[in-house]
């Protein structure tokens, strides 16, 4: 049972669009991310988030933006979608480790499949 | 800085067989090691960690030792399963979190 949700789950657009990727905890976690996962599977960090109002870019460069008004959600949003904006998006939480602040296991949500036409 | 370095793939095995997947990472300090993996269509899932030199994780039949005079954490398993066809991550957390780029396992029946 996912503790993590993320919404839609497949999303096909035109190009110029503006989409929001959705994206809710249910466990309270302080810390949330978004990774861009390329067809080779790795992963790129693109934002995180340390809890309500705070908002970071992660180590790769992206055109996309969040938000963080409430703990349990973390919405990434893109104004103007572009193909090379087509990929996987996976959203992940945890919570801060007492033995540091990225001891903790991520929680990842199942992904958001996006293509841009 | 950190980095994690894993076996390239694709991996094709049969039913049985035993799989071991390399993993070395380079960092400062005293870094904890984590296994994620990630079946199709799914997100991410924690497999094992360790938290310190000489741990061992171990989930679902996989193995993995902290080596930190290799700086190595090797996922094995003894006997996979059709099942275990996924794509596993081998992950480091210190001042930050670092992934590998994954290496997808195929397991015949």
């Amino acid at each position: 049972e996912a503790d993590i949700y993320q919404t839609p789950r497949y999303l096909v657009i035109g190009t110029g669009k503006k989409i929001t990727l959705e994206c809710s905890q249910t466990m309270g976690h302080d810390k949330m991310y978004w990774y861009q996962q390329d067809p080779g599977m790795e992963l790129h960090l693109i934002h995180y988030s340390y809890g309500v109002n705070s908002t970071e870019k992660g180590d790769l460069s992206s055109e996309s933006t969040v938000s963080r008004i409430r703990t349990e959600h973390f919405p990434l949003t893109l104004e103007s979608a572009r193909p090379s904006h087509t990929s996987q998006y996976l959203c992940a939480s945890s919570e801060y480790g007492s033995t540091g602040d990225y001891n903790s296991p991520l929680h990842f949500g199942n992904g958001t499949r996006l293509t841009v036409t | 800085g950190d980095s994690v370095t894993q076996m390239e793939g694709p991996v094709t095995l049969s039913e049985e067989a035993f799989l071991t997947i390399n993993c070395t990472y380079t960092a400062t300090g005293y870094p904890s090691l984590f296994w994620y993996v990630q079946y199709p269509g799914e997100g991410l899932q924690l497999l094992l960690k360790a938290t310190k030199a000489d741990d061992k994780g171990s989930n679902k039949g996989f193995e993995a030792t902290y080596r930190k005079e290799t700086t190595s954490f090797h996922l094995e398993k003894g006997s996979v399963q059709v099942s275990d066809s996924a794509v596993y991550f081998c992950a480091l957390a210190n001042y930050k979190l670092s992934f590998g780029a994954g290496t997808t396992v195929t397991v015949r029946a």
